[in-house]
């Protein structure tokens, strides 16, 4: 049972547009939630977070939404650019556990 | 360097040999994970550790052994009971924040 999902396994956008990347959870228990980055033959690099108890959090480009209620969150690029392209992922991680669960993944190809 | 390292970064086995993949950090993280990656699957946990001398199973420990002897050492043994050996296993650690991942290491079994 597919806990967290992304549904959509690629997206193409055109550089300095805005990318979005949809994520999905089932578990009401998840209380913190990531994402990361990762290129072919290397591992994820960190991108940014949201505490359950938030429903915005920015860090320069990146921004993270998330909603409770719908058990949804979404990663915004503004703008993109080329070397965004990558896979992304989404995790969670429940409550009071050091564990985390990821999505299949979303690869974004930014077009020059 | 602060950071966590995986040995090695290609390796090739036989099938029936078990195979150990090494994975050490010096972030002084209390928890230490396993993925794996297969095309189109995402990051499927193995087994993780909260803490040393303890460790539980992910969603697909069949076939694989851990060990947590030191805080800073969490190697994976892939025995010859794992079905689809080859793949690509990712090992990472974490506090109580985010979890940083290692270079990963191309395991093929021929």
């Amino acid at each position: 049972d597919q806990q967290v999902k992304q549904n959509s396994p690629s997206l193409s956008v055109q550089e300095g547009r805005i990318s979005i990347l949809n994520c999905d959870y089932t578990n009401s228990m998840f209380d913190y939630f990531l994402w990361y980055k990762k290129y072919p033959a290397e591992g994820p690099t960190f991108l940014i977070s949201i505490s359950s108890i938030k429903d915005k959090n920015e860090d320069g480009r990146f921004t993270v939404f998330l909603n409770k209620s719908a058990k949804h969150l979404s990663l915004h690029i503004v703008p993109s650019q080329p070397g965004d392209s990558a896979v992304y992922f989404c995790a969670a991680r429940s409550a009071g556990t050091y564990k985390y669960i990821f999505g299949t993944g979303t690869r974004l190809k930014v077009l020059a | 360097d602060g950071g966590i390292t995986q040995s090695p970064k290609y390796l090739f086995r036989k099938e029936g040999q078990n195979v150990t993949l090494s994975c050490e950090q010096n972030l002084n993280h209390d928890a230490m994970y396993w993925y794996r990656q297969d095309p189109g699957q995402g990051l499927r946990l193995i087994y993780y550790s909260q803490i040393v001398n303890d460790f539980q199973k992910g969603d697909i420990a069949e076939g694989y052994s851990v060990s947590r002897e030191k805080k800073e050492s969490f190697p994976l043994t892939v025995t010859s009971a794992q079905k689809n050996p080859t793949a690509f296993y990712l090992c990472a650690s974490g506090g109580q924040g985010e979890a940083f991942f290692g270079q990963g290491t191309r395991l093929t079994v021929v």
